[in-house]
């Protein structure tokens, strides 16, 4: 147990249904990001929102909108996904972005399939 | 942008072998983390190196900061069952988020 928990853990859904993806952090973190793990690829970091700001967005598609309403709750909104949007789905929280020692603290991640 | 390079890319030892695993970029970081990933869930922090040359003991896993910050290794002793996973690096360039490595992905054979 990281203190990360996600929701639900495995999603299947077709291509023009929508979802939504939730993290909590109970660490009392300032920082929370959205990865998506494929098979045979690096991290790919999404989002990462600061004190409920976002502040990176990695060209990631529009069919993917995140939402931050308060520093312990992250969301992922999902429209209309294409098939190459299965992954595993990681959220992870830091006390805080800025540099030295940016620890941070995964949740158990959200397998999603899109047929 | 920034890459980190880990090698080699897949493992498959038996128990009791000891093993070294390599993370190698040409940016500097201000810090390395190493962590290990299970089949199924998050990756878990396992050590966080910051200054050069640093080396740190985990029980059998020996963590070490290259001299100038921009590679680190990481040996396992006698590996066990247990220490199957997904090893990922990720340095941090004191900017924003971390850069991860593409993983060594390590099955110990019984």
């Amino acid at each position: 147990e990281t203190g990360v928990t996600q929701t639900p853990r495995h999603l299947v859904m077709g291509m023009t249904n929508k979802k939504s993806l939730k993290c909590e952090q109970h660490l009392g973190h300032n920082a929370m990001y959205w990865y998506k793990q494929s098979a045979k690829k690096p991290l790919e970091l999404m989002f990462v929102y600061s004190l409920e700001e976002r502040v990176e967005n990695n060209s990631v598609p529009s069919r993917f909108s995140p939402e931050c309403p308060n520093s312990s709750h992250l969301f992922l909104h999902l429209h209309t996904l294409q098939p190459e949007d299965s992954a595993l789905y990681l959220c992870a929280s830091s006390r805080a972005l800025a540099g030295g020692r940016n620890e941070q603290f995964f949740g158990p991640g959200t397998r999603l399939t899109v047929l | 942008t920034q890459l980190l390079e880990q090698s080699p890319q897949f493992l498959s030892i038996q128990e009791g072998e000891n093993l070294t695993v390599y993370c190698n970029s040409s940016s500097v970081f201000s810090s390395l983390q190493w962590y290990r990933q299970e089949p199924g869930e998050g990756p878990v922090l396992l050590v966080t190196v910051v200054t050069g040359g640093e080396v740190k003991k985990l029980k059998r896993l020996t963590f070490q900061f290259g001299d100038a910050r921009k590679d680190s290794s990481l040996h396992i002793t006698a590996a066990q069952p247990g220490d199957t996973g997904l090893y990922l690096c990720a340095g941090d360039t004191g900017r924003r988020a971390l850069t991860f490595g593409s993983g060594t992905r390590l099955q110990v054979q019984p």
